[in-house]
Parts: structure tokens; sequence; C-alpha cells
């Protein structure tokens, strides 16, 4: 089974500020990463797919990068709406899909 | 729309059983995979399980021990998952997801389950 491991745990920014969050695979997964958003009392929404990929509707200040094992999740500029919880997940080698154990993206 | 809505959570005993449903509309489900997710509170998320469009293929995650059972209704656009022997660490919320491409998108808005005497 392909572990997948989240940085930070939390991380404290503000508004405007950029943000950047990784996930780490314990093999190789290609590019067969995603990342989803999650909001208190929400499910979870795709936001990136295949690393690098925005699903529809995701605004341009989310980009995903990284092949292999290292993988990252960037929010150029902080929008009041992006303070939640983000996990990646992979679909390389499933079953079973596996999830980080997400990151808490807080206003500081 | 796409829309998924799960029901049938609630409060059972260790021991338990429940079933599951899954709501699909707005979308041609026959021609999808399905997925069950699930989310003890405050925690992250773990696949459970998934089948095929027409129902020929099932695959659940090792810890389930053969204690569910996911099935699907194409008729009736429904998913479903049956929860047997249930346990205290089964408490969560389930969440069915479609297969778009072979991620999960989108999510229905998910149900809770607790076990608890």
């Amino acid at each position: 089974e392909i572990v997948l491991t989240q940085s930070p745990a939390t991380l404290s920014l503000s508004p405007g500020e950029r943000a950047t969050l990784s996930c780490r695979a314990s093999q190789s997964i290609n590019t067969y990463l995603g990342w989803y958003q999650q909001k208190p009392g929400q499910a979870p929404r795709l936001l990136i797919y295949d690393a690098s990929n925005r699903a529809t509707g995701i605004p341009a200040r989310f980009s995903g990068s990284g092949s292999g094992t290292d993988f990252t999740l960037t929010i150029s500029s902080l929008e009041p709406e992006d303070f939640a919880v983000y996990f990646c997940q992979q679909r390389s080698n499933w079953p079973p899909y596996t999830f980080g154990q997400g990151t808490k993206l807080e206003i500081k | 729309e796409v829309q998924l809505v799960e029901s049938g959570g609630g409060l059972v005993q260790p021991g338990g059983s429940l079933r599951l449903s899954c709501a699909a509309s707005g979308f041609a489900f026959s021609t999808y995979w399905m997925s069950w997710v699930r989310q003890a509170p405050g925690k992250g998320l773990e696949w459970v399980a998934l089948i095929k469009q027409d129902g020929s293929e099932k695959s659940y995650a090792d810890s389930l021990k053969g204690r569910f059972t996911i099935s699907r209704d194409n008729g009736k656009k429904s998913l479903n998952l049956e929860l047997n022997s249930l346990r205290a660490d089964d408490t969560a919320v389930y969440y069915c997801a479609r297969h778009t491409n072979n991620w999960f998108d989108p999510w229905g808005q998910g149900t809770l389950v607790t076990v608890s005497s």
C-alpha cells in the first residue's frame, strides 16, 4: 500500500499570502496524484488531478506540481474562502486508493 | 446538475448492521465506477469500496475484512453499502463518490454512522 505523507500538518498564513503544501509518496506514483479541499461540514472537492491539472471550476490561483514521490499544491494568493483542510490522494496503485493525513490551512 | 445524496446513516449498536444508499442524478449513472469513502470524526479520509459500472467488479479496503458489501442498481440510479458486524471504529461519515477519470468527483454530502451502545 502506498503511504502519502503531507506536510506541514498545519499552515498559518494571512489572506494574500502564498501557500505551499507538500505531499510525499512512499514509492513512485508517476503523476497519479490528486488534491482535494474540504471545508468544515462539507464533503471534499477535487481541486487538482494528475498532479497538475485543475478540475472544472477551480480558480487559477490553485496549481499543482511534482512527479514520482514529491508533489506540491500552491495557492498563489490566499482568499478568505481558501482556509480549509487539503488532502492528497494517489491512484497509481489501486486498490486501495490512499489519502494523505491532511494539511489544515488556517488564518494567521 | 450532478448530484449524489446519501441516506441510511444513524445510531447502531456494536455488532449491528446498517444499509447505506446513495441516490445519483444529473448524469449517466450506469457508465461510471463508484466508490464509498469514509471519514471518522476529526480524522482523514479512508477509501472503503468501489464497484464497476455493471457491478461485475468490486473491491474493498483490507481493513474491512469482509464485513461490508457494495452493490448498485443502475435502473434506480442507486449505490448501496451494506455494513455488518459494526464496531466502534466504524463510526464515520460515509461519502459516496463518482469516479471521474479515476478521481473522486463529485462527492455526496455524506451520511453519519455512529456505532455505540
